[in-house]
């Protein structure tokens, strides 16, 4: 069984600022962690991934996030927001091998100017 | 990266009637597509997982004489739901999983039903 949590429905923050987006999970088996990006009306678009190996992880558009096992966390961060960075993200999860992702409910990004 | 398309983008039909989404990877082959039901400022929801030559699996609560799923080929999905009726209006989005642990996802499909 695996389940993701999202702290934060709607996270605001200041062009410039850093940009903090929180995710717990819970996996029966070592995970496999993502965090995606949709914009209105659009399919997901892969921000990051942690597989294995390394637990600071880099993605697209300055994005990254940390796994810590010991704290089940995987939160999503940027150290300088910027207006198109405004959208809802996701945080997933799934088994290794098993290819099925459980999804967090979401949490809309607002940054003002 | 990889791309995966979905058709049509938008629907509109009316209630009573049946309505076709494909979902294709254009440029990889995939044993295992994924189809998801997104309402307005929620998450997705797994509604089954496609394989390519045998029959989908649904998740609980998804009725698989509605929603019918065809994975026909390794890059083709389709996704049809019969009969549909105003709460089926809904954004579809599928996936294409291309190794153990990556997938990518469809533009998505916003179906109305009047």
């Amino acid at each position: 069984a695996q389940s993701v949590t999202q702290l934060g429905s709607h996270v605001s923050v200041s062009e410039g600022a850093l940009v903090l987006l929180r995710c717990n999970y819970s996996s029966s088996v070592p995970p496999y962690l993502f965090w995606y990006v949709q914009y209105p009306n659009q399919g997901l678009q892969l921000l990051l991934k942690y597989t294995t190996g390394a637990t600071l992880v880099k993605g697209i558009n300055g994005f990254e996030a940390e796994f810590k096992k010991s704290e089940t966390s995987f939160h999503l961060t940027k150290p300088s927001a910027h207006m198109s960075d405004a959208a809802e993200y996701f945080c997933a999860v799934s088994g290794q091998r098993a290819g099925k992702s459980t999804f967090g409910d979401g949490t809309t990004l607002t940054v003002k100017p | 990266g990889a791309v995966v398309s979905q058709h049509p983008s938008r629907v509109i039909c009316k209630s009573g009637t049946s309505v076709k989404i494909e979902c294709r990877s254009l440029d990889f082959q995939a044993t295992t597509m994924f189809w998801y039901r997104q309402f307005p400022k929620q998450s997705l929801m797994l509604m089954a997982t496609s394989n390519e030559g045998s029959k989908a699996t649904y998740e609980q609560g998804v009725e698989k004489d509605k929603f019918l799923i065809n994975h026909a080929s390794l890059t083709l999905s389709t996704l049809t739901v019969t009969s549909a009726h105003p709460e089926d209006s809904s954004f579809y989005i599928c996936s294409a999983r291309s190794s153990e642990y990556e997938q990518y996802f469809g533009p998505g499909t916003r179906l109305t039903v009047t």
